[in-house]
């Protein structure tokens, strides 16, 4: 079956604009996660839905990020007045969820986002 | 606050020699353990996982790991490397040790196999 998906693969863009970046997570996972991975580094958490809500957001650096999920599927990160630090790989995972045994999470191929 | 500790950022081995990439971890609560790998230019890719049970974990391309909660360790080991195993790989927890949550990586470890 299609596993998670993100687009754009890569996107460039001029410092102070804004972009969104989409993630299409595996059908019928409740669970969607977003990281970024900085070079060099592991991926460090943004947030995470269950459903439409957002269940954590203690992740976000700051107010210029915001991510939503409207109807619990695909979910779109937004970054406003870009800075050049925000450049990184942006993951995003998908998993089944519910109480006990946790469930493996499956993420995307990323998107490569570079604000010069 | 949990964290992940990768005590190796590369780890340089010929084919077919054994290998071993450490992994400590900080946790006052039961942890759910995890070591993924990301290819070049791939995303991450689950290779195995402690949830309870037995301490020896197996899981894909012949790879292992070895839960000691005395030491809070969770080391990954293969007998025999091969060329198609150079890639970074990153251990990981579940934060707040519940089952439920986003994954506190560390930094990775590139583990490079050479001919």
């Amino acid at each position: 079956g299609a596993g998670v998906s993100q687009t754009p693969s890569n996107k460039v863009t001029e410092k102070g604009k804004y972009v969104e970046l989409r993630c299409d997570p595996i059908s019928g996972h409740t669970a969607l996660y977003w990281y970024r991975q900085s070079l060099g580094q592991g991926p460090e958490f943004l947030i995470y839905f269950q459903g439409t809500g957002a269940a954590d957001d203690s992740g976000l650096p700051n107010d210029r990020f915001f991510a939503v999920r409207p109807e619990g599927s695909v979910s779109t990160l937004k970054i406003q007045r870009t800075e050049r630090g925000d450049s990184a790989v942006y993951l995003c995972a998908s998993s089944p969820s519910g109480a006990g045994t946790p469930y493996e999470q499956y993420f995307g191929p990323g998107t490569r986002l570079t604000v010069t | 606050a949990q964290s992940v500790t990768q005590l190796d950022s590369q780890v340089p081995v010929f084919e077919e020699a054994p290998v071993e990439l450490r992994c400590n971890y900080s946790s006052s609560v039961s942890v759910y353990l995890f070591w993924y790998v990301q290819y070049p230019n791939q995303g991450l890719q689950l290779l195995l996982k402690y949830l309870s049970g037995s301490t020896l974990v197996k899981g894909i391309n012949g790879f292992e790991a070895e839960f000691n909660k005395s030491q809070t360790s969770f080391h990954l080991r293969k007998p025999s490397v091969h060329i198609s195993d150079t890639a970074e790989y990153f251990c990981a927890v579940i934060a707040g040790g519940g089952s439920q949550g986003n994954l506190i990586f560390g930094k990775g470890t590139k583990l490079s196999v050479k001919p």
